[in-house]
This record gives C-alpha cells, structure tokens and sequence, in this order.
C-alpha cells in the first residue's frame, strides 16, 4: 500500500448525468475526508468520516452530492444532475485518528478531476 | 472570505535566492500544515506544526507556527528549480485534525 488511491483519475461527463469516485485510504486509516479544488483556489472541505460514520458534512455539499463509506475501508462520492460548475478536482484524503495521536496528519490521493460538459 | 489568507499569490524567483510565504488569519488553529502541489496531482504533506513557536526544518525549507498559532512561515534558502509548485497551508480548528481550511495557496516558479 503505497499510499491513498482515487478512481478514475478524469472523469468526462454530459450535464444532467450522473458521475461516482472511488477513494480507498491508507490501509490502517481510519478518516478519510472528501475536498473539492477548483482553479486558483485551495481546497476546500465537503465531508468527513470517521470508521462508517459521517462526522462532518459541509453546506457546499448540497443534495446532489452524497458520500459513503459502508464497511469504514474505501468510500464513493456521487454527485447526481451534474451541472457545470461541478467541474472540479475531487480530492480524497486519509488520516489516523487515536487519543494518543497528537500529530495527526491527512495524505491526499491525486484526486479525480471531472469535466461536465 | 478565506479564513487563511496566504501571501504573496505568485513569486517568481532566480535559482539561489532565498524566499519567504506567508500564513495568516484571525483565528487560532490547533494545527496548521504546509502541502506542495504540483499540476493536476493531489497536495503533498510536507510538514505539521502544533505548538506556538515552534519551528520545523526540512532540508532547505523552514516552517514556524506564531507564537499565537494564528500564523504561519514557510521559509526557503537557496531555491532551486525543483522547487516550483503550489505551497498550500492549510489548518485545523478542532481538537482532532477533523476538517482542513486551506489558504489559496503561493504559485511559487524557480528559474534556472
């Protein structure tokens, strides 16, 4: 396992169609976050799980947007009516979470980046 | 509003200077990274700091967290051209790292 992977690298999809990604962690992980990066901008933050459960969920993940992680190992993220502005870099992330973990640090996959033409 | 403000947005540089980029906010963070990104791939963790004050090295780059943990500094000496990318910082709120609010990010190119 050499580090948190992302499926499929592009996405090209018509408007009005429905799209899904894949992200599986780093193996002993137990977080794994969701952001979404357009051009010139940083990162910004969509959702969050911690094991199965969804912690955190942000207001810019509207209704079309959802997320699942069912057995706390991979998650998808499927956004539904793709519009153009959904075009972006969908990026994954991973960490370690435990009370004794003070340094805890997130590894990012090389993201999926969708078009919607 | 970003809640990280980064600075400057673009530097570009002669290979051998030395180059400071810039974290600030009104907020205090628990934690802030440093990430560098390059065209169409995933940010790359380079370095965290959690305690105010405290300073971190990395070959040639040096990171330092305010005092207030409300800022942050990526420093580096003598450039090179493999150092062009996106330097991200990026920091956490919570108690757990949790949610990462990122600064826009410094394009910083190096030239020959």
């Amino acid at each position: 396992d050499t580090g948190v992977s992302q499926n499929p690298r592009h996405k090209i999809t018509k408007r009005g169609q429905n799209v899904t990604f894949r992200c599986d962690p780093i193996s002993e992980h137990n977080r794994l976050y969701w952001y979404r990066q357009t051009l010139g901008q940083g990162p910004e933050f969509l959702t969050y799980f911690q094991n199965e459960a969804q912690l955190e969920k942000s207001r810019l993940l509207s209704d079309r947007f959802s997320a699942e992680r069912p057995k706390g190992s991979f998650s998808t993220l499927e956004i539904q009516r793709t519009e153009q502005g959904d075009s972006a870099m969908y990026l994954c992330a991973s960490s370690f979470y435990s009370r004794a973990e003070v340094r805890e640090e997130a590894f990012f996959g090389q993201g999926t980046r969708l078009t919607v033409v | 509003t970003q809640l990280l403000e980064q600075s400057p947005q673009f530097l570009s540089i002669q290979e051998g200077e030395n180059l400071t980029v810039y974290c600030n906010s009104s907020s205090v963070f628990s934690s802030l990274q440093w990430y560098r990104q390059e065209p169409g791939e995933g940010p790359v963790l380079l370095v965290t700091v959690v305690t105010g004050g405290e300073v971190k090295k990395l070959k040639r780059l040096t990171f330092q967290f305010g005092d207030a943990r409300k800022d942050s500094s990526l420093h580096i000496t003598a450039a090179q051209p493999g150092d062009t990318g996106l330097y991200l910082c990026a920091g956490s709120r919570g108690s757990t790292l949790g949610r990462l609010y990122f600064g826009r990010g410094t394009q910083l190119t190096v030239w020959p």
